[in-house]
C-alpha cells in the first residue's frame, strides 16, 4: 500500500493551460507539503498545510493554488502554465511540523 | 536565515570504498537534521535523522552524527555498493516544519 501517492506521474501540456496534480497520504498524518525540484535537482518548499490550514506559502506565483479538502489530500492547481513551471513536483506528509517527512513519487510536469 | 551546504558532486567510487559526503548547516536554535536519498526516477526516501546535538543517525550501513560545535552532519558509509548509486540530500527542519535542503550530491558506485 503506497503511503504517499501522486497523480499523474507525468504531465505534458502546453503553455497557457490549467492543470492539477493530486496527492493523497494514508499515513494518518496531519501535515502535508508541496515541494518543487528544478532541473538541477534543487528542492524548495512551496506550500504546507496543517489540519487543512495553510501554514507555509513561499514566494510562489499566485497562478499556483493549493487545496486541501481533508487531512489526507493536498492538491495543486496551476493556472496559465509557463515554460518555467516545468519541474518535478513532490508531495510530502508528516505528523506535526517537526518530524520526518514522507515523500510521494513525484509528478514530472513538462510545459511545451 | 537557515541554510544547508553540502559538497558538490558528482562523486564516483569503486565498490567497497569508503564514502563521506560533507554537510554543514546554518540555523538558529536546534533544528532536526536529515539525510534523504533519491534513486533514479523515484521520490525521496528518508535515510536517517538526528534530532539533537551528538545524536547519531544510522540506517543501511550509513551513519551521520549531529555536531553542534562544527554545525555539521556528514554522511558516511564504510563500504559502498553499486545499489547505493543515487542522489543524497542533506536537510534541516525549518521553524515552520518545512525541510530546507542542500543542493544534493550524486553518487555513482562502479563495480
Amino acid at each position: 500500500d503506497t503511503a504517499v501517492s501522486q497523480t499523474p506521474k507525468y504531465l505534458v501540456t502546453q503553455m497557457g493551460n490549467d492543470k492539477s496534480i493530486k496527492c493523497e497520504q494514508n499515513l494518518g498524518h496531519d501535515t502535508m507539503y508541496w515541494y518543487k525540484q528544478d532541473s538541477k535537482k534543487f528542492l524548495k518548499i512551496m506550500f504546507s498545510y496543517n489540519n487543512k490550514e495553510l501554514i507555509i506559502n513561499e514566494t510562489v506565483p499566485n497562478r499556483f493554488s493549493p487545496k486541501s479538502p481533508d487531512k489526507a489530500h493536498l492538491n495543486l492547481h496551476i493556472n496559465s502554465l509557463e515554460l518555467g513551471d516545468s519541474a518535478v513536483y513532490f508531495c510530502a506528509s508528516s505528523q506535526g511540523t517537526r518530524t520526518e517527512q514522507y515523500f510521494g513519487p513525484g509528478t514530472r510536469l513538462t510545459v511545451t | 536565515g537557515n541554510s544547508v551546504t553540502q559538497m558538490e558532486g558528482p562523486v564516483t567510487l569503486s565498490e567497497e570504498a569508503f564514502l563521506t559526503i560533507n554537510c554543514t548547516y546554518t540555523a538558529t536554535g536546534y533544528p532536526s537534521l536529515f539525510w534523504y536519498v533519491q534513486y533514479p526516477g523515484e521520490g525521496l526516501q528518508l535515510l536517517l535523522k538526528a534530532t539533537k546535538a551528538d545524536d547519531k543517525g544510522s540506517n543501511k550501513g550509513f551513519e551521520a552524527t549531529y555536531r553542534k560545535e562544527t554545525t555539521s552532519f556528514h554522511l558516511e558509509k564504510g563500504s559502498v555498493q553499486v545499489s547505493d548509486s543515487a542522489v543524497y540530500f542533506c536537510a534541516l527542519g525549518g521553524s515552520q516544519g518545512n525541510l530546507i535542503f542542500g543542493k544534493g550530491t550524486k553518487l555513482s558506485v562502479k563495480p
